[in-house]
């Protein structure tokens, strides 16, 4: 496995303000994914983040409102642009592709929790 | 559109019970993830399996792959308060690299 850290573990936001998440990956990987997580619930992918090129969206999901960066092989970000109550959530970063794992492993950050007032 | 049904939701058991977790689809998966997670922190990864019957052991827990590997079973043995969270089974069916989650089972065990 690897380490995979978040930053912020935790913020309270103001609506129509934007916030970054930041994903760093000790060791690289081919691919980094976000995924959001109401407490209690299943994750939903938002995104795949591909190093030196744009993400790929689910459905759902759009650049203009999380835009996704993957400068390199260990860090990604996501940016929740122009909060709402409703983005309050857990978000999530996951990495695959780690050395000595199976094809489709995911290995998970411990999230950033989310609130906007 | 693939789907990974898992049942029971929720769970509350008492300590020394055992207990089944089920995730079932009708798509084939070359191979299968559990995860546990608990409050305030990411999913941990506690186990693959890949080959279709295969056994896995981990401690009190058994996970076990169907034979057609369209289905997963974790069972737990004696189970105890530390094993409380939520467990989610994913899998990848289409070879995109992208998992697909069950719906998660929350289990609280009693002491």
């Amino acid at each position: 496995s690897a380490v995979i850290s978040q930053k912020p573990s935790r913020d309270i936001c103001q609506r129509g303000t934007s916030l970054t998440i930041q994903c760093q990956v000790d060791s690289q990987v081919t691919m980094m994914f976000w995924y959001r997580q109401q407490p209690g619930q299943s994750l939903t992918l938002i995104a795949t983040a591909n190093q030196g090129s744009e993400a790929t969206y689910e459905s759902g999901f759009v650049i203009d409102k999380f835009p996704i960066s993957r400068p390199n092989l260990t860090f990604s970000t996501l940016t929740v642009s122009n909060m709402s109550p409703e983005d309050s959530s857990i978000y999530l970063c996951s990495a695959e592709g780690l050395a000595g794992g199976y094809y489709d492993e995911q290995f998970f950050g411990p999230g950033t929790r989310l609130t906007v007032l | 559109t693939q789907l990974l049904e898992q049942s029971p939701q929720f769970l509350s058991i008492q300590e020394g019970e055992n207990l089944t977790v089920y995730c079932n689809s009708s798509s084939v998966f070359s191979s299968l993830q559990w995860y546990r997670q608990e409050p305030g922190e990411g999913p941990v990864l506690l186990v693959t399996v890949v080959t279709g019957g295969e056994v896995k052991k981990l401690k009190r827990l058994t996970f076990q792959f169907g034979d057609a590997r369209k289905d997963s079973s974790l069972h737990i043995t004696a189970a105890q308060p530390g094993d409380t969270g939520l467990y989610l089974c994913a899998g990848d069916s289409g070879n995109t690299g992208k998992l697909i989650f069950g719906q998660g089972t929350t289990l609280q065990v009693k002491p």
